[in-house]
């Protein structure tokens, strides 16, 4: 399973929302997984299940859709929301899929 | 606190082995599938191989089949990656990761990772 993500780059000024989207070539129901990466850093787990928030992460990151289109919203972007953003498909395995990325940069 | 900690990359020529090493601490590491994801330097995230809790159940990334061994000793809390006949295109940081199943053969998502360890393949 191939997933695709758009845009490859956002760019956003702080306050605003960012909406990001992912698209996998088959459906995936709901098996899809969001991560944050800032530059030197591992990435971070933010959203499983498409929509549930994982521990510790803020309001303002929400996850939505289901079966090939996904969505991921950071509202009032923070300062330290500016980072690459992966999706990933754990419905079909091995193996495990991931997007190429989203950059979300300071407009 | 989940912490994963990797060791064993470096520099190595083409054609080369190198193993890899995870030590796991903070939360009952035979209970759960663990993985291998690797990123090239400046560039995106790579499932590399999957193993699960019992080691019954292994799973590798068409790049590295064949040449790539994933094991894990439970008594140790350690993950290991064997390499062999290493490429120029296998350069990148490996990162060891949790899965969030426990007590399953299957594969999800990851909810904990290492802070990687970075593999150069060079003459």
């Amino acid at each position: 399973i191939v997933m695709t993500p758009s845009p490859a780059t956002l760019s956003v000024s702080p306050g605003e929302t960012a909406t990001l989207s992912c698209r996998a070539t088959e459906s995936i129901s709901i098996n899809l997984a969001w991560y944050q990466q800032k530059p030197g850093q591992a990435p971070r787990l933010l959203i499983y299940a498409a929509s549930t928030r994982a521990s510790g992460i803020p309001a303002r990151f929400s996850g939505s859709g289901s079966g090939t289109e996904f969505t991921l919203t950071i509202s009032s972007l923070q300062s330290e929301d500016f980072a690459v953003y992966y999706c990933q498909q754990y419905h079909n395995w091995p193996p495990l899929t991931f997007g190429g990325g989203t950059k979300v940069e300071i407009k | 606190e989940v912490r994963l900690v990797e060791s064993g990359g470096g520099l190595v020529q083409p054609g080369r082995s190198l193993r890899l090493s995870c030590v796991a601490s903070g939360f009952n590491f035979d209970d759960y599938v663990m993985h291998w994801v690797r990123q090239a330097p400046g560039k995106g995230l790579e499932w590399v191989s999957g193993i699960s809790w019992h080691s019954g159940s292994v799973g590798y990334a068409d790049s590295v089949k064949g040449r790539f061994t994933i094991s894990r000793d439970n008594a140790k809390n350690s993950l290991y990656l064997q390499m062999n006949s290493l490429r120029a295109e296998d350069t990148a940081f490996y990162y060891c990761a949790k899965d969030f199943l426990h007590d399953s053969d299957g594969y999800s998502f990851i909810d904990s990772w290492g802070q990687g360890t970075l593999v150069t393949v060079s003459s």
